[in-house]
């Protein structure tokens, strides 16, 4: 059983439009980061969320941690096709971090 | 610098084979980690450190073993590798463990006949 839950699980969508990726959890973490992996590497950090109901802005990328740091959303605005990967979110509590099992994005052009 | 490296990019073992996967960081982090990544699954975490001569288990430990005598070098061992152990398998080093960014390296992919 993933302690993360996203949705959804496959995302394809034309260059321009927006999207949504959500993460889910009954439990609560103390931090929450979100990552993309692009084929054939490993995943690289976009954001660390640490604080219930921090919002966080990355270019056309906003991030949401929910109030009861249970929950987090990733929304794309006016996506490109560079924005296309696997985008796993990860809840950090003490020594470990726990992953989603990611949500597969593409863009087409 | 190189970041986190490992070392081989790509392996094929037979079933009860044992082989060590390496990894190593040169940015003096602390806490290194190994992931197995499966589809559907996201990242599972195997064995972590939390410095030289430190070594716990993680989610999915069975199978693996880790030791860490040096702060840059983190080798993860296949006992008797199993098909069960296919997976690509990642290196992830960061300051301190848990809410920080951690720095993962390009990937092992591992395939058991």
């Amino acid at each position: 059983t993933q302690l993360l839950e996203q949705s959804p699980q496959f995302l394809s969508i034309q260059e321009g439009e927006n999207l949504t990726v959500y993460c889910n959890s009954s439990s609560v973490f103390s931090s929450l980061q979100w990552y993309r992996q692009e084929p054939g590497e490993g995943p690289v950090l976009l954001v660390t969320v640490v604080t219930g109901g921090e919002v966080k802005k990355l270019k056309r990328l906003t991030f949401q941690f929910g109030d009861a740091r249970k929950d987090s959303s990733l929304h794309i605005t006016a996506a490109q096709p560079g924005d296309t990967g696997l985008y796993l979110c990860a809840g950090g509590n003490d020594y470990k971090l726990s992953f989603g099992a990611g949500t597969t994005v593409t863009v087409r052009a | 610098n190189a970041g986190v490296t490992q070392t081989p990019k790509f392996q094929v073992l037979k079933t009860g084979q044992s082989m060590t996967l390496q990894c190593a960081q040169d940015m003096n982090h602390e806490y290194m980690s190994w992931y197995r990544q499966d589809p559907g699954m996201g990242l599972r975490l195997i064995h972590y450190s939390v410095g030289a001569g430190i070594t716990d288990q993680g989610e999915v430990p069975n199978g693996y073993n880790v030791s860490r005598s040096t702060t840059e070098d983190f080798p993860l061992r296949l006992l008797s590798a199993a098909p069960s152990q296919t997976s690509v398998y990642f290196c992830a080093s960061s300051y301190y463990p848990g809410a920080y960014e951690q720095y993962f390296g390009p990937g092992t992919r591992l395939t058991v006949t």
